[in-house]
């Protein structure tokens, strides 16, 4: 079954304990994103890989890393954790939105609380 | 920057009617896409809309886009309860490479 998984799907940690949410994709795809949701302020990028070894920022990358080691695999790696991370972390994967229709495949989401 | 917005945020409907929810963006795309999430759930892809008039229907849903006008539309027909979920639409930023989302428009429908 064509999926993207993300682990943990619920986390409770203190500030500046560092976590590692992990995200994997079965469907090739070169393009994977995090995204998080909040309410009232929608779905928001973090980072962005177009492919292996390939990472940008997005909208919201402070306080987050991510690393593109290989095609499958995008974690997203919150060195020191603070409160206002705490949020709906979503990863999704695209063939590309140049070289395919552009259409994101969401994980099942990931939720985060830091106290 | 790119800004899509979402009307209404809130609707609450009564099932077998109809309604449009209306979306939004300030800059040239001919990519926009509609996403349904249910509470605490993913988003799931609903249409995919990639050229100026494109027009997709699935059931009791339609969506459309009229790019000149920057404008997509997602039209219930008849609504059920199980239509019932917050709606995105997402419009493409090829440069930016990503996806702009709209606020989303939680849509109740009681019986």
């Amino acid at each position: 079954e064509a999926q993207v998984t993300q682990n943990p799907r619920y986390l409770i940690t203190v500030t500046g304990k560092k976590l590692t949410v992990t995200c994997s994709q079965n469907m090739n795809h070169e393009y994977m994103s995090w995204y998080r949701q909040d309410p009232g302020l929608g779905l928001r990028q973090i980072y962005y890989s177009m492919n292996v070894e390939v990472t940008d920022k997005g909208d919201v990358p402070e306080g987050y890393k991510v690393s593109r080691k290989e095609k499958r695999n995008f974690p997203l790696i919150l060195e020191s954790p603070s409160p206002n991370q705490t949020s709906l972390y979503f990863c999704a994967s695209s063939l590309g939105l140049a070289g395919g229709s552009g259409e994101l495949f969401f994980g099942e989401g990931s939720r985060l609380t830091v106290l | 920057e790119l800004k899509v917005e979402q009307n209404p945020l809130f609707l609450s409907m009564q099932e077998g009617k109809n309604y449009t929810i209306y979306c939004n963006y300030s800059t040239t795309s001919d990519r926009l896409y509609w996403y349904r999430q249910d509470p605490g759930k993913s988003l799931e892809s609903l249409f995919v809309l990639l050229s100026n008039g494109a027009v997709k229907q699935e059931g009791r849903l339609m969506a459309s886009l009229d790019t000149k006008a920057r404008l997509s539309t997602l039209h219930i027909t008849a609504a059920v309860h199980d239509l019932s979920a917050t709606y995105f639409c997402a419009v493409d930023d090829g440069g930016a490479q990503k996806l702009v989302f709209g606020q989303g428009t939680r849509l109740t429908i009681n019986p």
